[in-house]
C-alpha cells in the first residue's frame, strides 16, 4: 500500500527565516515524489519532482528537498521565506506514474 | 502546447441537477485524473482513466458520480443529482503513456462546484 504523511497542517514563519515541510511516505516500491503548491483559488504548481535521480532536489522559487530512503521522507525545505511562499503545499508520491496520491496539505503562513 | 484544461471553472447547480465538469489533457497526454478537493481538506483521488478505459475508480462514490475519457473528445466528470456535501474543488491532471521517465501530472486550474 502506498500513502503519504503531511505532519504539519499548518505552518507559520517569519519572513527571512527557514522553511521545513516535512513529508514521510510508504511505498513498498521505489517511488517517485513530488512537491505541488497550491495559492489560493488557483490551481497546482509543480515544485519538483525525485524520480531516483540525485536524493536532492532543487526546485523552483529556492526550495529544495530530500529523499531519504532510511527515513521514508522527502521533506521541503527554504533557507529563506518570502510572502509570496504563503499557500498550501502537497507532497505527492507516485510509483510507475500510474496514480498520484496526495498527501493533506501544508498551509504555510508567512509573517512580515 | 496549451496546458490541461477545465471547463467551466465556476459551476453553479441546485439540488438535485446534473453537474458536467470537463477536462481536456495536455496534447500527447492519454492519461487523466480527477480529484476532489473539500473546503479545508487537500486532494483526494478520485478516479484515473485511460483513453475509452477507467483504470481506477477506486475513489468515486458508489452512487451518482462517473467518469469518461472517449476516444474523441475530452474527460468528463458527471456527478447526477447533486447535493450540498457535493460543493468543492474538482481538479483533473493529465500525464503521458506510462514508461516516460522524469514525468509528473500537469494539473487544470480547477472547477469549484457550489450546489445551492
Amino acid at each position: 500500500a502506498q500513502s503519504v504523511t503531511q505532519l504539519d497542517s499548518h505552518v507559520s514563519v517569519s519572513e527571512g527565516t527557514p522553511v521545513l515541510l516535512r513529508c514521510n511516505y510508504s511505498s513498498s516500491y521505489s517511488p517517485s515524489l513530488f512537491w505541488y503548491v497550491q495559492h489560493p483559488n488557483k490551481g497546482l504548481q509543480l515544485l519538483l519532482k525525485y524520480t531516483s535521480a540525485a536524493t536532492l532536489v532543487k526546485g523552483i522559487n529556492g526550495f529544495e528537498a530530500e529523499f531519504k530512503k532510511s527515513e521514508t521522507s522527502f521533506h521541503l525545505t527554504k533557507p529563506s521565506a518570502h510572502m509570496s511562499d504563503a499557500a498550501e503545499y502537497f507532497c505527492v508520491v507516485s510509483y510507475n506514474f500510474n496514480k498520484f496520491y496526495f498527501g493533506s496539505g501544508t498551509k504555510l503562513n508567512v509573517k512580515p | 502546447n496549451a496546458g490541461v484544461m477545465q471547463n467551466p471553472r465556476h459551476l453553479v447547480r441546485r439540488r438535485g441537477q446534473e453537474a458536467r465538469l470537463r477536462c481536456s489533457p495536455m496534447k500527447g497526454h492519454s492519461h487523466v485524473y480527477w480529484y476532489r478537493q473539500l473546503p479545508e481538506e487537500g486532494l483526494k483521488f478520485m478516479v484515473y482513466l485511460q483513453k475509452e478505459n477507467i483504470i481506477d475508480e477506486s475513489g468515486m462514490p458508489k452512487e451518482r458520480f462517473s467518469a469518461e475519457f472517449p476516444k474523441e473528445g475530452p474527460s468528463i466528470l458527471r456527478i447526477q443529482q447533486v447535493v450540498r456535501g457535493d460543493s468543492a474543488a474538482y481538479f483533473c491532471a493529465s500525464s503521458p503513456p506510462v514508461g516516460l521517465a522524469n514525468t509528473e501530472a500537469f494539473f487544470g486550474q480547477g472547477t469549484r462546484l457550489t450546489v445551492v
